[in-house]
C-alpha cells in the first residue's frame, strides 16, 4: 500500500512565523487532504488537493503529483493554529494518513 | 448544511462489554467511513459503506463490524471490549466517488477500563 509521510514531526514557532510542513507519498494518488486536528479531536478539513495549489487565508498548499509531495505553508502563525496537521491520500476508497506535525504557536 | 454527526461523543465500558457507535453523514453523502485514532498506532482505516455495502475494510479483528441503513446513517459495533480497544473513533462521509473529499464528524471518545 502507499505510504505517506510527514515532516517535520514536531514544530515550536512564534507567534507571527511563517512554516512549511511537507507530506511524501509512495505512489501515484487521485485524493489528498490537508487536517488539522482540533484540541476535541474533531478533523477539520484544510485542503483538498490531489495536484496544483490553492489558498485560504493565511494558509496555502501545493501538490507536486509527479514528484510525490505536497507542501502546507501556514503564514503569520497565529497561537490557535496550535494543534496536529495531517495529510492523508486515498487509496482504494480509505484516507491513508500521515503521522502528523504537531505544531506550536507560542505567543 | 449539517455536518457529520457523531454518538454518543464519549463512552466508558468494562472489558468484555460490547458497544455500538452510531454515525449519520452529511446530507447526499452515501459514503461512510470509520477510522480509529491511539497514540501508538495513528488514524486507521477499519472500513467503508456505501450504499448499505461494506466496500472496503482494514486490518482489524472481526469484533469489529459495521453496518449502514438505507438513510446512509452508519453504525460501528465492537465486541468483546479490550483495553487496547480505547481510542478516538472518527467518522467521515463524502459523496462516494473515488476522488472525492471526506468529511469528518467529532468523534466518539471510548475507555474501556
Amino acid at each position: 500500500g502507499i505510504q505517506v509521510e510527514q515532516s517535520p514531526p514536531d514544530l515550536i514557532l512564534q507567534e507571527g512565523a511563517n512554516s512549511t510542513l511537507r507530506c511524501n507519498f509512495s505512489d501515484s494518488v487521485n485524493n489528498l487532504q490537508w487536517f488539522h486536528q482540533n484540541p476535541w479531536g474533531q478533523l477539520i478539513n484544510l485542503f483538498y488537493i490531489p495536484s496544483g495549489t490553492k489558498q485560504n487565508g493565511r494558509l496555502s498548499a501545493t501538490t507536486v503529483a509527479t514528484e510525490r509531495y505536497s507542501l502546507l505553508y501556514i503564514s503569520s502563525s497565529q497561537t490557535t493554529d496550535s494543534g496536529v496537521y495531517f495529510c492523508a491520500v486515498k487509496e482504494a476508497n480509505k484516507l491513508i494518513f500521515g503521522t502528523g506535525t504537531l505544531l506550536a504557536v507560542q505567543p | 448544511k449539517a455536518g457529520v454527526t457523531q454518538t454518543p461523543r464519549y463512552l466508558i465500558k468494562t472489558r468484555g462489554q460490547q458497544v455500538t457507535l452510531s454515525c449519520s453523514p452529511i446530507s447526499g453523502h452515501r459514503s461512510v467511513s470509520w477510522y480509529q485514532q491511539t497514540p501508538g498506532q495513528g488514524l486507521q482505516f477499519l472500513f467503508e459503506y456505501f450504499s448499505e455495502t461494506q466496500r472496503n475494510k482494514g486490518n482489524f479483528p472481526g469484533r469489529f463490524s459495521g453496518r449502514q441503513f438505507s438513510n446512509s446513517r452508519s453504525e460501528m459495533n465492537v465486541s468483546t471490549l479490550e483495553l487496547g480497544d480505547s481510542a478516538l473513533y472518527l467518522c467521515a462521509s463524502s459523496l462516494g466517488g473515488t476522488g472525492g473529499e471526506q468529511y469528518f464528524g467529532p468523534g466518539t471518545r471510548l475507555t474501556v477500563t
